[in-house]
């Protein structure tokens, strides 16, 4: 079974300071999907990003970016430029490939809020 | 605009209720997930469905059932509610097939029950 395991319960900065999260998962499967999803406060959970395991390359979507080691398993998410909007739940989460249900394994979660 | 949509967003109850949480999606998505998020926020999978007539339990137990009649309606019926089931019921959609966006859930806004 995979577990996923996010060590870091809450973060804070400072409006426009860089921040990362980090995320470790345990498996044995070779090929899988790793996300990052965001829930801010009573509303949507949202996909942030995603990483393909078979790809070396980092994942990047404008100011969110991975650091994805598949050999130490980790996979942690910068925001740069942080902005009040960036306050919510993060949580990282883990697919096998191939899908079959698709079901994701979840991380318990970083609450991180972003101060003016 | 496609999106996924669960109904009633809050519900207070008594013990011994019987209810039913709603989602529907408009995507046609073939797969629906319900997902229970505890108070301390982690995300567990209790029921998912690959399409009509099709419903698997998930990773965590749950009295819950669920019902899948119709490609866009996933409803959760709770039989006899206990205080226990007090939570927050998220649903998600995903494409079947090996698109790119077969692998990225769509989360609902949820639905956040309480029984006294």
């Amino acid at each position: 079974a995979q577990t996923v395991t996010q060590s870091q319960p809450e973060m804070s900065v400072q409006e426009a300071e860089t921040v990362t999260l980090s995320c470790t998962y345990d498996t044995s499967e070779n090929n899988y999907y790793l996300f990052w999803y965001k829930q801010p406060p009573s509303r949507q959970m949202i996909l942030v990003i995603r990483q393909e395991a078979y790809k070396q390359q980092n994942a990047t979507e404008n100011r969110f970016s991975v650091n994805f080691q598949k050999a130490a398993k980790s996979f942690s998410l910068k925001i740069s430029d942080s902005q009040l909007g960036d306050t919510a739940m993060y949580f990282c989460a883990f697919m096998k490939i191939p899908g079959g249900a698709q079901k994701l394994v979840f991380g318990q979660g970083t609450r991180l809020t972003i101060n003016p | 605009e496609a999106d996924i949509y669960q109904t009633p967003r809050y519900l207070v109850i008594g013990t011994g209720k019987k209810i039913t949480l709603e989602c529907s999606q408009t995507m046609g998505h073939d797969k629906m997930y319900w997902y229970q998020q505890d108070p301390g926020m982690e995300l567990h999978l209790i029921h998912y469905s690959y399409g009509v007539n099709s419903t698997e339990k998930g990773d965590l137990s749950s009295e819950s059932t669920v019902s899948r009649i119709r490609t866009e309606h996933f409803p959760l019926t709770l039989e006899s509610a206990r205080p226990s089931h007090t939570s927050q019921y998220l649903c998600a959609s995903s494409e079947a097939g090996l698109s790119s966006g077969a692998n990225v859930l769509t989360f609902g806004a949820g639905s956040r029950l309480t029984v006294l």
